[in-house]
């Protein structure tokens, strides 16, 4: 397998524009996980799904983010309209099951909005 | 809230000695703890996990948990430049899902 894979790995941006991040799961992963990492607060939990449905998303810091994930194999996290505030790179990770803690990673998205 | 707290470092040690990692957490309802490594741009990997308190070895590492004390720490024997990286102590459990994170332990490796 090859692991979870999350397009763009780069993206700039600037302030005020739509950002799309997508992510693929670990095939037979039944949750899939959306992370935040910035230098200040470390690494934080938005979102998470569990069998393609939205189980928490109190994490999610303001109504300009939002996550879907159409199908098992599939995730999206888009902000709109983006501010520089949101600059970090963003994780996405699946496990077996929503109790799990051996989360896989992949690789990321740096983000930068200016 | 639930917490993780960890040293920031850096935390400096001479090739071939023993590195301690050290986390505190607040939710006693947390059920598991996880250690992840991760080097400078790149992403988590998961190195060690405990679920009962006392001891777990897998090779150089030694995870520790003292569930009392909400006391969770890391042992990496034989250090090695290589083992140079951010370390990450995370907890699971206790009525949440997903992981929660400490904000991880910068760890350097002096050859």
């Amino acid at each position: 397998d090859a692991g979870v894979i999350q397009s763009p790995r780069h993206e700039v941006t600037e302030m005020g524009q739509e950002v799309t991040l997508r992510c693929k799961p670990i095939s037979g992963h039944n949750s899939l996980f959306w992370y935040r990492q910035t230098m200040m607060r470390g690494l934080e939990l938005l979102i998470y799904f569990n069998n393609n449905v939205p189980i928490d998303d109190s994490g999610m810091p303001e109504d300009r983010f939002s996550a879907k994930m159409p199908n098992a194999s599939f995730s999206t996290l888009k902000i709109q309209p983006s501010e520089p505030r949101d600059s970090a790179v963003y994780f996405c990770a699946s496990s077996l099951d929503r109790l799990s803690g051996e989360a896989f990673f992949g690789q990321g998205t740096r983000l930068t909005v200016v | 809230q639930k917490e993780v707290e960890q040293n920031s470092g850096p935390l400096s040690v001479p090739e071939g000695a023993i590195a301690s990692l050290n986390c505190t957490y607040s939710d006693r309802g947390s059920q598991s703890f996880f250690w992840y490594r991760q080097y400078s741009g790149k992403s988590p990997e998961l190195i060690m996990f405990i679920y009962s308190n006392g001891d777990k070895e897998d090779g150089r590492f030694t995870a520790q948990l003292n569930k009392a004390s909400q006391y969770v720490s890391l042992l990496i024997r034989d250090s090695q430049p290589s083992d140079s990286a951010t370390y990450l102590c995370a907890g699971a459990g206790g009525g949440a899902d997903g992981l929660t994170f400490g904000k991880g332990t910068h760890l350097i490796i002096q050859p």
